[in-house]
């Protein structure tokens, strides 16, 4: 059962355009969600995160928005660059409620900023 | 400060060998969770260690454990290895506190069983 979606297994975007990454949900429970950048054999790094109390979270050229209704939260680059070439996971969150600091990933999504 | 330091890189093992990763969390954080990453299967958690106790576990059989000593570090051990428990094997820590499980991954472990 894969509570967390990636649904585009990959992305391609021309370098200073916008890229958006989708990611999907099904579990009520989930109130904390992260994007992770990935590199291959290397550990994920965290990027931004947003909490269920939220619809919007911005860092630098990283936004997160998140719609509880549809269990949907995206993330938004803008602009792309070729340094952002990786694997994005998104990740989620029982908190409290669920025990701990479980994370649940998503299957991932290979952006690729092209010049 | 410090990330989160996994030790070793990269580990050859036999079928039916068992095996022991190391992790030093970041200072101050004292949540360690562990992951496992494989082509088929992408991230899947382990289990999480708070306070030397596990806290959280995800469905792995019994042969894959873990600890966590009083100084945050943690172990995890895999016996009786099996030829797909090849994988790359992650630790992340997390400050836990309050509501915000952001978690910070090493490097990882390559396991690779022969």
């Amino acid at each position: 059962d894969q509570q967390v979606k990636q649904n585009s297994p990959s992305l391609s975007v021309q370098e200073g355009r916008i890229s958006i990454l989708n990611c999907d949900y099904t579990n009520s429970m989930f109130d904390y969600f992260l994007w992770y950048k990935k590199y291959p054999a290397e550990g994920p790094t965290f990027l931004i995160s947003i909490s269920s109390i939220k619809d919007k979270n911005e860092d630098g050229r990283f936004t997160v928005f998140l719609n509880k209704s549809a269990k949907h939260l995206s993330l938004h680059i803008v602009p792309s660059q070729p340094g952002d070439s990786a694997v994005y996971f998104c990740a989620a969150s029982a908190g409290v409620l669920g025990g701990g600091n479980k994370l649940t990933f998503g299957t991932g999504t290979q952006l690729k900023v092209e010049l | 400060k410090a990330g989160v330091t996994q030790t070793p890189r990269y580990l050859i093992k036999t079928r039916g060998q068992q095996v022991t990763l190391s992790c030093s969390p970041i200072s101050g954080h004292r949540s360690v969770s562990w992951y496992q990453q494989t082509p088929g299967q992408g991230l899947q958690f382990l289990f999480e260690y708070f306070s030397e106790t596990q806290r959280n576990k995800g469905n792995f059989p019994g042969r894959f454990s873990g600890r966590q000593f009083s100084n945050s570090r943690s172990e995890m051990n895999v016996s009786t290895l099996e030829l797909g428990d090849s994988a790359l094997y992650l630790c992340a820590s997390s400050l836990d506190e309050g509501m915000n499980p952001e978690a910070f991954f090493g490097q990882g472990t390559r396991l690779t069983v022969v």
